[in-house]
């Protein structure tokens, strides 16, 4: 267990819909990753927050936005969902934001859109 | 832009043996991370090892080790006296000073035969 969570686990909806992925960091870490990982894309960074500010964006579609909150939870945001945004989605925290700092991966949240 | 190859989709193993998996990535960069992620049936994403680039001694972690040789840009992780639960997915990842985010290679797929 990372200490990462992630809610929910599974996630099953349809096309035109939005959905939020939740996710806490382990404790004492401010930094939060998220990241998609589908069967032709592999393993994707979408996201990266610090203390609540966002540091970089990867490849992530506009219909998708995030945001860390005081508490640092954060959540992701896919809206107008197509059935390409099926697939796994990680969140990852670290303490800080350099890259020297070891991310910690969540379980996940396996979405499918029908 | 960096990028991180596996050569190798799938490999196996017997039980007890060793087994070496395969990693190679491109940077023009100086200062930068190495990872071995595993990835179970569980989907939980498990950092294995993980090696500082300006540090010439290769990491080793339990009958996880890896060779590192930074002219070749060659990073290969070596499963000593292999285990049932080692079966999984194993990605390599890279990450540079600066970076947000973890590049991900495709991926090589290890099964563990009794």
């Amino acid at each position: 267990d990372s200490g990462v969570t992630q809610t929910p686990k599974h996630l099953i909806t349809a096309t035109g819909q939005r959905v939020t992925l939740r996710c806490s960091p382990r404790s004492g870490d401010l930094s939060v990753y998220w990241y998609q990982q589908s069967l032709d894309q592999g393993l994707q960074f979408l996201i990266h927050y610090y203390n609540g500010e966002e540091r970089a964006k990867g490849n992530i579609l506009e219909r998708f936005s995030a945001q860390q909150f005081p508490d640092l939870h954060s959540e992701l945001n896919l809206s107008s969902l197509e059935l390409g945004d099926s697939a796994l989605y990680f969140c990852a925290s670290s303490v800080g934001g350099g890259y020297t700092d070891t991310q910690y991966f969540g379980p996940g949240t396996r979405l499918t859109v029908l | 832009a960096q990028t991180v190859t596996q050569s190798q989709p799938e490999m196996s193993v017997q039980e007890a043996e060793t087994v070496t998996l395969s990693c190679t990535y491109d940077t023009s960069e100086s200062d930068y991370y190495l990872f071995w992620y595993k990835q179970p049936p569980s989907r939980q994403m498990i950092l294995v090892i993980r090696q500082e680039a300006y540090k010439q001694q290769n990491a080793t972690e339990n009958r996880f080790s890896v060779n590192f040789q930074k002219a070749a840009k060659s990073f290969s992780l070596k499963i000593s006296d292999s285990q049932l639960g080692d079966a999984a997915m194993y990605f390599c990842a890279y990450r540079n000073q600066g970076a947000q985010k973890l590049v991900f290679g495709q991926g090589t797929r290890l099964t563990i035969n009794p």
